[in-house]
C-alpha cells in the first residue's frame, strides 16, 4: 500500500519569501504524485503532477516540485509567496492500475503574512 | 467547459436518516471517485466508478454505497446516518482510471451535517 507524509501541518511565510512544503511518500511501485490546493469552502484544485516523466515538475501559479526517488520526496516550492497563496495544500499518491484512487497526506496550511 | 458539479452544496440531516448526494462529472469524463474529508481523518477514498461499475472501494462500512449512470453521473448514498458521518464529501472525475496519469478534477463538495 502507498502512503504520504506531509511534514508540518502549519507553515507561515512572509509575502515574497520562499515557500517550501514537504511531502514524503511510500510506495512499492513507481508512483504518480500530485499536489492539490484547497481554498476555504471549495474543492481541490490540481497544482501539478508527476507521472514518471521529468523529475522537476512545473505547475500553476508559479509552483513547482521535484521528484527525488532516493529521498522518496516530492516537496512543493514557490520562489516568492503571495497573499493569495494562503490555503491548504495536499500531497497525494496513486499507483498504476488504481490511478483514480488517491491517497492523501494530512495537509499543510500555508499562512502568508505581510 | 463546465467543471464537476455536486449537489446539494449543503445538507443537514438527523441521525438514522439516509442521504443521497449527486455528482455530475466534466463532460467526457467517465471515471468518478468519491472522497470523505473530515478534520480528524482527513481525505479518505470512498469508492470509484467507471462505466457504471465500481472499480475500487475504500475502507468504509456498507452504509456507504454508490452508483453510476450511463451518462457517467454518479450518486452516493449513506444510510442510517451517524454523527461521525458529518463531513465534506468530494467528488472527482477523470477521463479514465486504468493505467492513467490523468489527474482528477474535483467538485466543490457537499457539506453534510448530522444533528
Amino acid at each position: 500500500a502507498q502512503s504520504v507524509t506531509q511534514l508540518g501541518s502549519h507553515v507561515s511565510v512572509s509575502e515574497g519569501a520562499l515557500v517550501l512544503l514537504r511531502c514524503n511518500y511510500s510506495s512499492s511501485v513507481p508512483p504518480y504524485l500530485f499536489w492539490y490546493v484547497q481554498y476555504p469552502n471549495q474543492g481541490l484544485q490540481l497544482l501539478l503532477k508527476y507521472t514518471s516523466a521529468a523529475t522537476l515538475v512545473k505547475g500553476i501559479n508559479g509552483f513547482e516540485a521535484e521528484f527525488k526517488k532516493s529521498e522518496t520526496s516530492f516537496h512543493l516550492t514557490k520562489p516568492s509567496a503571495h497573499m493569495s497563496d494562503a490555503a491548504e495544500y495536499f500531497c497525494a499518491v496513486s499507483v498504476p492500475g488504481t490511478a483514480s484512487k488517491l491517497t492523501f497526506g494530512t495537509g499543510t496550511r500555508l499562512q502568508v503574512t505581510l | 467547459k463546465a467543471g464537476v458539479t455536486q449537489t446539494p452544496r449543503y445538507l443537514i440531516k438527523t441521525r438514522g436518516q439516509q442521504v443521497t448526494l449527486s455528482c455530475s462529472p466534466i463532460s467526457g469524463h467517465r471515471s468518478v471517485s468519491w472522497y470523505q474529508q473530515t478534520p480528524g481523518q482527513g481525505l479518505q477514498f470512498l469508492f470509484e466508478y467507471f462505466s457504471e461499475t465500481q472499480r475500487n472501494k475504500g475502507n468504509f462500512p456498507g452504509r456507504f454505497s454508490g452508483r453510476q449512470f450511463s451518462n457517467s453521473r454518479s450518486e452516493m448514498n449513506v444510510s442510517t446516518l451517524e454523527l461521525g458521518d458529518s463531513a465534506l464529501y468530494l467528488c472527482a472525475s477523470s477521463l479514465a482510471p486504468t493505467e492513467s496519469n490523468q489527474p482528477q478534477h474535483f467538485g466543490d463538495g457537499t457539506r453534510l451535517s448530522i444533528l
